[in-house]
């Protein structure tokens, strides 16, 4: 089966460092990406992983360990307009088809 | 700017009426098309999955003959909502796979946001 697991709120202060974790478990795994979506608008892209690691883009990185179904999406240096969900999501090898998680809800408080 | 487009952004229309989404993207060919519907405060639900010059695969539970896909292109697909009812209204995003400066990657569209009076 797939299953995709991940907090369901957080909240951090501003200028703060947070860290969203996700699990997974799927059948065939080709890659994980996380998203970011503000009420009432579309996901926006983030990172994609496939291979073990960190990746960083800016105030944003995201680490992948397959071998541990596990990823995080580690935010810095906290703004204000980071108050969104994050959508953490792994795609099947199968279909490409995204099996999301069910977001997790960030609040930045000043 | 934007990987993915969507058109039109806002449809109102009366019940019974046909309404065409075109999702569009920009700077890479997409491979695969995917159609999700939101309904607030909810998940994003897979409707179906376009792959260019073949029929869409359609999610269990989503009527294919109401909600028409067609994958003309590499960079476009549409969805038309046939005979739209109050029921379907709700917001609609496409999204785009395929591979983008050497990565492979999934954009979403900005959505389109459909109210059925």
């Amino acid at each position: 089966g797939q299953n995709i697991d991940q907090p369901t709120e957080m909240t951090a202060t501003e200028g703060a460092i947070v860290q969203i974790n996700c699990t997974y478990q799927t059948s065939g795994f080709n890659g994980l990406f996380w998203y970011q979506q503000h009420a009432g608008e579309a996901p926006t892209f983030l990172s994609y992983n496939v291979l073990d690691g960190l990746e960083e883009k800016g105030r944003f990185s995201s680490f992948l360990s397959r071998s541990k179904g596990y990823s995080y999406l580690l935010l810095k240096e906290l703004q204000m307009k980071d108050s969104a969900s994050y959508l953490c999501a792994v795609r099947d090898l199968n279909t490409d088809k995204l099996i999301f998680g069910t977001g997790t809800r960030l609040q930045v408080f000043p | 700017g934007a990987v993915v487009s969507q058109h039109p952004s806002w449809v109102i229309c009366k019940s019974g009426t046909s309404v065409k989404i075109e999702c569009r993207s920009l700077d890479f060919q997409a491979t695969t098309m995917f159609w999700y519907r939101q309904f607030p405060k909810q998940s994003l639900m897979l409707m179906a999955t376009s792959n260019e010059g073949s029929k869409a695969t359609y999610e269990q539970g989503v009527e294919k003959d109401k909600f028409l896909i067609n994958h003309a292109s590499l960079t476009l697909s549409t969805l038309t909502v046939t005979s739209a009812h109050p029921e379907d209204s709700s917001f609609y995003i496409c999204s785009a796979s395929g591979r983008r400066n050497a990565q492979e990657t999934q954009y979403f569209g900005p959505g389109t946001r459909l109210l059925v009076l």
